[in-house]
């Protein structure tokens, strides 16, 4: 059992859709990311939540929008995406921003595919 | 910048027997984190291991050990007594200490393991 929740799990839509992706986690944890991870390749970071405020947005294209509505919660909000967008989105959740040697826990991704 | 090198693309090996992946690294920093992260085909990441630079002795958790060389920049993953369940692709990633800030990982490019019957 994954203790950071991620919805849906399988995601198709097409390039003019409005769509969005869930995280949920109870652990108390007051930093938050979402990654994309093409096939057979590590995950790429795409945004770090930091107490529910945005401190790292890595040259994301503004098609993705990430939101936080408190500490439990992470959204990314899809508009407008390209087929090379396809990929497996995960979310992942850590204690605290400044303990690092604290791991980062997983969900178990949103496979997204753009039709 | 910190790199994470996995030599192996994938290795295979029968049930039961024992197996070491390579990661190598590359950071003029001094403190710092190793991970060894499994991602089964089920989709999750998993953290195996992890292991603080600062410290000397290899972690280990029940049949999963490594292999800190610190001065070589070596941090190799022994499986032992390895399992079918124990399939999946394996990342090595680095995380350096930095306080009050966020923490990123730095990732390697995988290592597929097959456990054969």
């Amino acid at each position: 059992d994954t203790e950071v929740t991620q919805t849906p799990k399988h995601l198709v839509m097409g390039m003019t859709n409005k769509k969005s992706l869930k995280c949920e986690q109870h652990m108390g944890h007051r930093a938050m990311y979402w990654y994309k991870q093409k096939a057979k390749k590590p995950p790429e970071l795409m945004f770090v939540y930091s107490y529910e405020k945005l401190s790292i947005n890595e040259s994301v294209p503004s098609r993705f929008s990430p939101e936080c509505p408190n500490s439990s919660l992470l959204n990314l909000h899809l508009h407008a995406l390209q087929p090379e967008d396809s990929a497996l989105y995960l979310c992942a959740s850590s204690p605290f921003p400044g303990e690092s040697n604290q791991p980062q826990h997983f969900g178990d991704g949103t496979r997204l595919s753009i039709l | 910048a910190q790199t994470v090198t996995q030599s192996q693309p994938e290795m295979s090996v029968q049930e039961a027997e024992t197996v070491t992946l390579s990661c190598t690294y590359d950071t003029s920093e001094n403190n710092y984190y190793l991970f060894w992260y499994k991602q089964p085909p089920s989709r999750q990441m998993i953290l195996v291991i992890r292991q603080e630079a600062y410290k000397q002795q290899n972690a280990t958790e029940n049949r999963f050990s490594v292999n800190f060389q610190k001065a070589a920049k070596s941090f190799s993953l022994k499986i032992s007594d390895s399992q079918l369940g124990d399939t999946a692709m394996y990342f090595c990633a680095f995380m350096k200490h930095e306080p009050d800030s966020n923490y990123q990982l730095i990732w390697g490019a995988g290592t597929k393991l097959i456990i054969k019957p």
